[in-house]
């Protein structure tokens, strides 16, 4: 059973755009949301995280967006840039029960074109 | 400061082979970890542990064995390759989980099994 799905699996967005991700969620003790950010050739890094007593967390150009009562967040990117060319993946977990348990999406590989 | 390193960065098997895959952090987490990362499938946790001398099987064990003998070390063996388990492999750290601290990834170790 997937707990977090994770949509599109690919995006192409032209530079200046906003690319948009979405993430879906089932189990409601999730209390954590990062995201992490991997370049090619690269281990993922945290990039931004939310926890579900607010709706909006905004870093920069990177703003997640979190929905509890439909348990769906999405990471916005304003301005996208090709430096922003990477694979985003949302997670989730419930705070103290462990980073071993953190849940993965699949992941969407983003392509910023000029 | 190096962070999570690990070797080798790239490394071809025969089926029936075996081999261990090094990870090493510098920053004194207690947690580490063993993910593999295939296409479409996201990040699977393999086996992790919560501090020296400790092990714990994860969402994909099958295949692989641990050990923790050193706070920094966290190797990961395959005791007969299959070319199922050709994938890249990230091994990542964090601190106590007390307060959802992230995961620190390395940039990975690209296995093919043939």
């Amino acid at each position: 059973q997937q707990q977090v799905k994770q949509s599109p699996q690919s995006l192409i967005v032209q530079k200046g755009g906003i690319s948009i991700i979405n993430c879906a969620y089932e189990n409601t003790a999730f209390d954590y949301f990062p995201w992490y950010q991997q370049f090619p050739g690269k281990g993922p890094a945290l990039l931004i995280a939310i926890r579900p007593d607010v709706s909006e967390k905004k870093e920069g150009r990177f703003t997640i967006s979190f929905n509890k009562s439909a348990k769906q967040f999405s990471l916005h990117i304003m301005d996208s840039q090709p430096g922003d060319s990477a694979t985003y993946f949302c997670a989730a977990s419930i705070s103290g029960a462990g980073s071993y348990q953190l849940t993965f999406g699949k992941g969407t590989k983003l392509s910023v074109i000029p | 400061n190096a962070g999570v390193t690990q070797t080798p960065k790239f490394r071809v098997l025969k089926t029936g082979q075996s081999m261990t895959l090094l990870c090493a952090q510098d920053m004194n987490h207690e947690y580490m970890y063993w993910y593999r990362q295939d296409p479409g499938m996201g990040l699977r946790l393999i086996h992790y542990s919560v501090g020296e001398g400790t092990t714990a099987k994860g969402e994909v064990p099958d295949g692989y064995n641990v050990s923790r003998l050193k706070k920094q070390n966290f190797l990961l063996g395959l005791e007969s390759a299959a070319p199922s388990q050709t994938s890249v492999y990230f091994c990542a750290s964090s601190r106590e989980d007390r307060d959802n601290s992230p995961l620190h990834f390395g940039n990975g170790t690209r296995l093919t099994v043939t």
